[in-house]
Parts: structure tokens; sequence; C-alpha cells
């Protein structure tokens, strides 16, 4: 099983709101991703957590705040989002060793997210 | 980080082998070549991975030289679902990775 799962598929908001959007993958991988992917854009890094810590945070504002809960699971809590923050999100999970194979990253299929 | 580089789109009919070409010029001792595909609205699928020379799984075939500054994904007889954008990527081997996507090479398969 190669199964990254987001929820949800699709989240509308609106700029006072606050939201989360949930990862979780039972392949026993230690490393999680969060992406951020607007529209024809490649998809760009927003954190990465190793054995359920934060290990790298790529300057993204505080609207934004990771969560790792445990080792299978990642939420991304969002708070007073502008309408550029509107784009597809990306969760991904890689085996977090340094053994053949353990940099492939499997990503899940994405949160829609629509800030109005 | 190695920055990469590949064609921004190609155009192929179906059936035909097509082969798509990344530049690495600054690939590290400890990186790996990895290519993922990408439809619209769907998160990327790893593809294959290789170190050098050539390596071959069920979908595609890469072609790494022996002086590992560029790649070649090679895709047989394509067909109309194969429309997507592929990303070249050079990725270590450590315990997370720190991912760099380029803009990718959209291809669209032509009837």
């Amino acid at each position: 099983d190669t199964e990254v799962t987001q929820t949800p598929k699709h989240l509308v908001m609106g700029m006072t709101n606050k939201k989360s959007l949930k990862c979780e993958q039972h392949m026993g991988h230690r490393a999680m991703y969060w992406y951020k992917q607007k529209a024809k854009k490649p998809p760009e890094l927003m954190f990465v957590y190793s054995y359920e810590k934060l290990s790298i945070n790529e300057s993204v504002p505080s609207r934004f705040s990771p969560e790792c809960p445990n080792s299978s699971l990642l939420n991304l809590h969002l708070h007073a989002l502008q309408p550029e923050d509107s784009a597809l999100y990306l969760c991904a999970s890689s085996l977090g060793t340094g053994q053949w194979g353990g940099n492939i990253q499997y990503f899940g299929a994405g949160t829609r997210l629509s800030v109005l | 980080l190695a920055k990469t580089t590949q064609p921004i789109s190609m155009d192929s009919y179906e059936g035909q082998e097509v082969n798509i070409t990344c530049s690495h010029n600054n690939i590290a001792t400890n990186d790996y070549i990895t290519w993922y595909q990408q439809f619209p609205s769907q998160g990327p699928r790893f593809i294959i991975q290789g170190y050098k020379t050539k390596v071959t799984n069920e979908v595609a075939s890469l072609f790494i030289p022996a002086d590992r500054k560029s790649s070649t994904l090679s895709l047989p007889r394509v067909s109309l679902s194969d429309t997507a954008v592929y990303y070249c990527l050079v990725v270590g081997l450590g315990g997370y990775q720190k991912v760099t996507f380029g803009t990718g090479t959209k291809l669209q398969v032509i009837p």
C-alpha cells in the first residue's frame, strides 16, 4: 500500500475562518511534507517533518501552522488566509531513512483550497 | 541543491516512443535522479529512479551517462493517458529531502 490520504478534497473558506487540512499514511514513513501548488506551476515545498519534528520551514507565513500529532498523521492549520493562498495543497511522505528508495516521496491527491 | 533543466513542452503521437531529457550539471555524488508524473489536480506520482547507467521498470526506462550531468526518461509507445507533466528531480539519500521541483515537461500525446 503506497497511499497517502488527504482530507478534505475541496475546501472553501473565508479570510476570517479557521480550518485544517489532514494527511494520513500507514506505510511506516517517518518523513512527511507539505507542498503548495498554484495552477500551472510546480509544487513548492512548505514544511518537512522528520520523526515527528519540524525539520524544514520554507519561510512560510504564520497563518499556516503545521502539526504532526504522530508518525502517521500530518495536519496543516489555516487561519486568516488571503485569496492568494488559494491553491492545491499536497501532502507527501517518504521512508525517512538513508536506504535505497528511502528518498522516494509518495503524494496524496491534494486539497483544493479556495479562499474568498 | 542541484538545479534541473527540462524542455517546457513536447508533443508526440500515440504509439511513439518519447524521450524527455533533463540537465543537472551540479549533481552531487550522493544524489539520485528521480522522475515523477503529474496529472491535473492530482499529486505527483513516482515513475523511476536511478543513479547511473540504465534503469528499467514496467512503465519507463531511465538512461544516465557516465558523467551523470544529464538523464533521459524514455516512455515506450505512449498513449493518450500519458499526457501529463513530467518532473525530473535530483534527490539525496538522507533521512528527509528538501526537494525543489523545476518547471517540468508538459507532454501532450496526440491521437
